[in-house]
């Protein structure tokens, strides 16, 4: 089946390392998300990515970079790990193609969990 | 900006009963309402949507209804089942790049 794949699944870094969470998608969607979870404050946008040149901001992009390599695939990065960063990361990827059909329905990967010591 | 609020942050009802969970929006222009549903330890799922042009939409044991004119929608789940237990959130987005903004999440608890 079609799916988007998230790794590592858990990660315990500690304050100041360089940690990187790949997506990998084969869905075929144009559109990727990266989103964070954390108790009480649902879903929050990070970046997402319309293709593999366009990168843009979320709501909490401080303290994050991405990077699209391919259509199948975006990366998000935390160059140097703080504790507040701790929570659940989602990638998520949804189809360009417009039309009254085309709801723009978020397919999520498992989440990647993250703690910063 | 759009904001979202959603309510009440936990709900717990009998088994066979009705829940219902209500979100606002700030945005008037927001035009796509969709709701997803995140089982424990599990990833969000859509499970119905709505558009601005439409009132009301089912799905068998749910539905949503949308009032624009007080910009808020619902989510109604009937003859409730354990299954049914989760986090259920809502979400707005103004047009058709369906950039989401997120309701904190309602916990569903099925009592038996």
């Amino acid at each position: 089946d079609a799916d988007v794949t998230q790794t590592p699944r858990n990660r315990i870094t500690k304050t100041g390392k360089r940690i990187m969470l790949e997506c990998s998608q084969t869905k075929g969607h144009d559109r990727m998300y990266w989103y964070r979870q954390d108790p009480g404050l649902g879903l929050r946008l990070i970046y997402y990515s319309f293709d593999v040149k366009d990168i843009n901001k979320g709501e909490i992009s401080d303290g994050y970079s991405v990077s699209r390599q391919a259509q199948a695939k975006f990366s998000l990065s935390l160059e140097s790990a703080i504790p507040n960063q701790t929570a659940l990361y989602f990638c998520a990827t949804s189809d360009l193609r417009e039309g009254p059909t085309n709801t723009g329905e978020l397919f999520f990967g498992e989440g990647s969990r993250l703690t910063v010591l | 900006g759009e904001n979202v609020e959603q309510h009440p942050s936990t709900l717990s009802v009998q088994e066979g009963d009705s829940a219902v969970i209500k979100c606002t929006y700030s945005d008037s222009a927001s035009n796509y309402f969709p709701w997803y549903k995140q089982e424990l330890g599990k990833r969000p799922q859509l499970i119905i949507d709505i558009r601005s042009n439409v009132g009301e939409k089912k799905d068998q044991r749910i539905a949503v209804t949308l009032n624009k004119t007080a910009k808020h929608f619902s989510l109604h789940i009937t003859e409730t089942q354990p299954e049914d237990s989760a986090v259920y959130f809502c979400a707005a987005s103004i047009g058709s790049n369906y950039q989401l903004i997120w309701g904190a999440g309602t916990k569903l608890i099925i009592k038996p």
